[in-house]
């Protein structure tokens, strides 16, 4: 079964501070995603990789950014954490794009 | 945009019933069509796959595609209460980038 782990698993951070989440995978997967998921918008795409070092843009990329310093290894950073990025973010991998995709756990974040 | 629309928002069904979920896609380039199963407080799971016309069965379950309206549909039969979960739909495109997902079906079966 594929692996991809993220952290931390559940934070809460002050509205205006920073936050990362990390996302690590086993799998060998070119592909990694950062999507969030609000009650009532199923999964909605932020940041994507398909190569270290090159990141590009989801649907939703306004107030994040994303990071893939390795193959194994993609972040979300929060600047400057709002109220309204409350939720719960997941990450995921594939061999290719299309291909199925692996997810993590999530990460529950709560600004406040 | 590309989208991927979902309905109904939620379903009841009874223990042993039928549950149909449909999905569309707001793109003709639509290459596949995905269903995830995602139970409460887990992560999403890869259910089944679609990408030609016609009809795939897994066990009680049954994916419908019809590529030329753009429209696939899930079915479950026998429902159980595991069966209970958020159904989302997703699609990916030629030359495409990453799945796209619906916003979900909430399906509840009722003992």
């Amino acid at each position: 079964e594929a692996a991809v782990t993220q952290s931390p698993r559940s934070k809460v951070a002050v509205t205006g501070g920073k936050v990362t989440l990390s996302c690590h995978q086993t799998n060998n997967h070119d592909y990694m995603y950062w999507y969030r998921q609000d009650t009532g918008h199923g999964l909605r795409l932020i940041h994507y990789s398909y190569v270290a070092d090159s990141t590009e843009k989801g649907d939703i990329p306004d107030g994040y950014k994303a990071s893939r310093p390795s193959q194994e290894n993609f972040s979300l950073i929060l600047e400057l954490a709002s109220l309204s990025q409350t939720a719960v973010y997941f990450c995921a991998s594939n061999a290719r794009s299309g291909n199925t995709l692996y997810f993590g756990e999530g990460s529950r974040l709560i600004v406040v | 945009q590309q989208k991927v629309q979902q309905s109904p928002e939620s379903l009841i069904v009874p223990e042993g019933g039928m549950a149909s979920l449909n999905c569309t896609s707001s793109d003709r380039n639509v290459d596949y069509f995905w269903w995830y199963r995602q139970h409460s407080g887990k992560s999403p799971k890869m259910l089944m796959s679609i990408f030609s016309n016609g009809e795939k069965e897994e066990g009680r379950f049954t994916v419908h595609l019809n590529k030329a309206s753009l429209h696939t549909s899930l079915h479950i039969r026998d429902s159980q209460p595991s069966d209970s979960a958020l159904y989302l739909c997703a699609a990916s495109w030629q030359g495409g980038r990453a799945l796209i997902f619906g916003t979900g079906t909430t399906v509840s079966v009722s003992p």
